[in-house]
C-alpha cells in the first residue's frame, strides 16, 4: 500500500485548490479514505472522509468548503478545497481509514507523507 | 463535540516506562487508537482498538482504557521513541474523527 500526495502549493485567500492522494496496492473504491491536515507546529485535525459506499463526512471547520471524491479509476483521491483561508494552511495528509474489529472503531493504517498548503496574500 | 485532553509533553528515562493519557467523557466506551510522528514525518499507527498492535510495532507498546482515561505504555523506552503522540476517536453517531492535541516525550 502507497500513497501519495500531490497539488498542495501557495493559494491566495478565497482560492480554491484541488489536493490528489494517489493509491497504489488497492482500490481506494473498496476502502474508506480519509484526509488529515497539520498546520505548522499544531496537532492533527481530521478534515474528511469517504466510505466505501460514497458517504462522505466532513469536519465542521471545513464543512461546506472542502469536497471529498474518488474518480473512475480506482486510483485516486481527490480534496477539493473553495474559500479557502489562513487557518487552512497545513500539511494534508491522505490516509486509509479501517473500520477495524472493535465497536465504533475507526483509524487510520496507511498514511502518505502529506503535500503542503499555504494561504497566504 | 466531543473532546480528548492529552498532557503537552513526558520525560522519561531510558529504559524507564513512559506513560501517556488521554482523557475523554466516558472514552471507555469507545475505540481508542494512537499515532507516533517524528519530526517532518507522517503519523505512525502504533496501537488501535485500545490495545491492540499493527504487525511491526514492537511489544512495548501497549493500549489501555477504561473510564474517562485510555492510556499509551511504553515500556524500556528507548531514545528512537521520542516523538508526538495522538490519540484518536471516532463517532459513529456523527462520523466525526476526533484527535487529541498530542503529547511530546521525551527521552532524557
Amino acid at each position: 500500500v502507497q500513497l501519495v500526495e500531490s497539488g498542495g502549493g501557495l493559494i491566495q485567500p478565497g482560492g480554491s485548490l484541488r489536493l490528489s492522494c494517489g493509491a497504489s496496492g488497492f482500490s481506494v473504491n473498496s476502502n474508506y479514505m480519509s484526509w488529515v491536515r497539520q498546520a505548522p507546529g499544531k496537532g492533527l485535525e481530521w478534515v474528511s472522509v469517504i466510505y466505501s459506499g460514497g458517504s462522505t463526512y466532513y469536519a465542521e471547520a471545513v464543512r461546506g468548503r472542502f469536497t471529498i471524491s474518488r474518480d473512475n479509476s480506482e486510483t485516486t483521491v481527490h480534496l477539493q478545497m473553495t474559500s479557502l483561508r489562513a487557518e487552512d494552511t497545513a500539511i494534508y495528509y491522505c490516509a486509509t481509514a479501517n473500520p477495524g474489529d472493535a465497536y465504533n472503531s475507526l483509524f487510520f493504517d496507511n498514511w502518505g507523507q502529506g503535500t503542503l498548503v499555504t494561504v497566504s496574500p | 463535540s466531543y473532546v480528548l485532553t492529552q498532557p503537552p509533553s513526558v520525560s522519561v528515562a531510558p529504559g524507564q516506562t513512559a506513560r501517556i493519557t488521554c482523557g475523554g467523557n466516558n472514552i471507555g466506551t469507545k475505540s481508542v487508537h494512537w499515532y507516533q510522528q517524528k519530526p517532518g514525518q507522517a503519523p505512525v499507527l502504533v496501537v488501535y482498538d485500545d490495545s491492540d498492535r499493527p504487525s511491526g510495532i514492537p511489544e512495548r507498546f501497549s493500549g489501555s482504557n477504561s473510564g474517562n482515561t485510555a492510556t499509551l505504555t511504553i515500556t524500556r523506552v528507548e531514545a528512537g521513541d521520542e516523538a508526538d503522540y495522538y490519540c484518536q476517536v471516532w463517532d459513529d453517531r456523527s462520523d466525526i474523527v476526533t484527535f487529541g492535541g498530542g503529547t511530546k516525550l521525551t527521552v532524557l
